[in-house]
């Protein structure tokens, strides 16, 4: 199975600044026929489901708002979120697709300082 | 709209089973895969599962295997996952999940939208 790490495990951040996790996976993620990287990143919060926030490492799901943004290839990602706004707490996962079996990310719980 | 809506809370008996349901509305139900995440008290995500409704294919997390069964009824648009053998450490909210993008033969198992969740209590 393919290992996916997050860090940090939480982070506190102060209004209007940047929010940055990282996710680091045990295989590249990068699928070379297309040149895409098969890794989502999601946002959970408090007694409701996650929700799709990013596809293809970068992609923003219609209707995210653009202080959500995603970088990075093969093994190393990071999501970015910035000027955090106070609905932004929540847990945030990473996960990859690329294989048939999918694995998450262990979460990481962003709240504000 | 894409719907996924689950079944309600079960509180089971160490040792029992349980099955819960996925309706899909929205959408064609055979062309796209459904997913089951569990999510324990306090803890992450964890995948377990995934079936092809146009053709019954599953695929199971090794965790898993020969304990949990998925099934679906293409006449209702409903996707069903049973666990059986149920200890303590079962207890979860157990969400379905449509993968993110089908085309022919082509999908993209991102997970878009998610159902509302289904708490399965372990308890003797």
């Amino acid at each position: 199975d393919i290992v996916m790490t997050q860090s940090p495990d939480s982070l506190a951040v102060s209004l209007g600044e940047r929010a940055t996790v990282k996710c680091k996976s045990s295989q590249s993620l990068l699928y070379m026929s297309n040149n895409k990287n098969f890794l989502a990143w999601y946002q959970q919060k408090a007694g409701q489901p996650p929700k799709l926030l990013l596809y293809w490492a970068s992609t923003r799901e219609s209707g995210v708002p653009d202080r959500f943004s995603g970088s990075g290839s093969g093994t190393d990602f990071t999501l970015t979120i910035s000027n955090l706004q106070p609905e932004d707490v929540a847990v945030y996962y990473c996960q990859q697709y690329y294989n048939v079996l999918q694995t998450f990310g262990q979460g990481t719980k962003v709240e504000i300082k | 709209q894409v719907h996924l809506v689950q079944s309600g809370a079960e509180v089971k008996k160490p040792g029992a089973s349980v099955k819960v349901s996925c309706k899909a509305s929205g959408y064609t139900f055979i062309d796209y895969y459904i997913h089951w995440v569990r999510q324990a008290p306090g803890q992450g995500l964890e995948w377990m599962a995934w079936i092809k409704p146009n053709s019954g294919d599953t695929k199971y997390a090794q965790k898993f295997q020969g304990r949990v069964t998925l099934t679906r009824d293409t006449s209702s648009s409903t996707a069903y996952m049973e666990l059986s053998r149920l200890t303590s450490d079962d207890t979860a909210v157990y969400y379905c999940a449509r993968n993110g993008y089908s085309s022919g033969t082509v999908s993209y198992n991102w997970f878009d939208p998610w159902g509302q969740g289904t708490l399965v209590t372990v308890s003797s």
